[in-house]
């Protein structure tokens, strides 16, 4: 059964920094694209990351470019967020997601469970 | 950045009756390989997101063939021929033709 176990998730202060984790278990882990996407509290769903299987390269949105950092360790099938300089407007509900066979990221088919990261004094 | 905008953003429905939702792109979602990357997720309340139709049409393994897919170009329909109790949630269209692939507001369905 494919699935993805999220964590990390905390309290954290204005300016401070979390790392999240994603364990992936269940399918070939290095053979595919991953991602996060987030949902702010009553809120839609946004992308914040994703990574490509092949060359590792990641992407951002420029809502977090320059303090969001993905990365993936295809040796332990983790993938990792390091996230700084939070924001108020960072608070969310932090998916995982796990890209499909055909199209990525593109289209994402399977959705971990989500952990919570707050930011707030 | 493309803008998904969906329609309505709440949608009461009676149980066995159909329900339709509108998903538009600010821009044409057919990309270069010429694949059209139109999704739709079924998020319930206290779930996270579910893939139920990739690439428009195409209907994931286990969703049930009520569900129904279709558009091209900027226009989108995700339709439920006959709603059932478990469908209440919130559904998203999102794009991953341009980055950074974005979502619809998302519309709520609801049982009258």
């Amino acid at each position: 059964e494919v699935q993805l176990v999220e964590s990390g998730g905390n309290l954290v202060q204005p300016g401070g920094c979390l790392r999240l984790s994603c364990a992936a278990s269940g399918f070939t882990f290095r053979n595919h694209a991953m991602g996060w996407a987030r949902q702010a509290p009553g809120k839609g769903l946004e992308w914040v990351s994703v990574i490509n299987a092949g060359d590792g390269a990641a992407y951002y949105p420029d809502s977090v470019k320059g303090r969001f950092t993905l990365s993936r360790d295809n040796s332990k099938n983790t993938l990792s967020l390091q996230m700084n300089s939070l924001r108020a407007e960072d608070t969310a509900v932090y998916y995982c997601a796990k890209g499909s066979a055909t199209g990525g990221t593109r289209e994402p088919d399977i959705w971990g469970q989500g952990t919570m990261v707050t930011v707030s004094s | 950045d493309v803008v998904m905008t969906q329609s309505p953003l709440s949608l009461p429905v009676t149980l066995g009756q159909p329900a339709s939702i509108s998903c538009r792109s600010s821009q044409s979602l057919v990309n270069s390989d010429g694949n059209t990357y139109l999704n739709w997720f079924q998020q319930r309340p206290g779930q996270s997101p579910r893939r139920l139709i990739y690439k428009v049409s195409n209907r994931d393994s286990g969703v049930p063939d009520r569900f129904s897919g279709s558009g091209s170009g900027t226009d989108f329909t995700l339709k439920i021929s006959r709603v059932e109790a478990e469908d209440v949630g919130v559904y998203y269209c999102m794009q991953g033709t341009q980055w950074p692939w974005t979502f619809g507001q998302g519309t709520k369905v609801e049982i009258k």
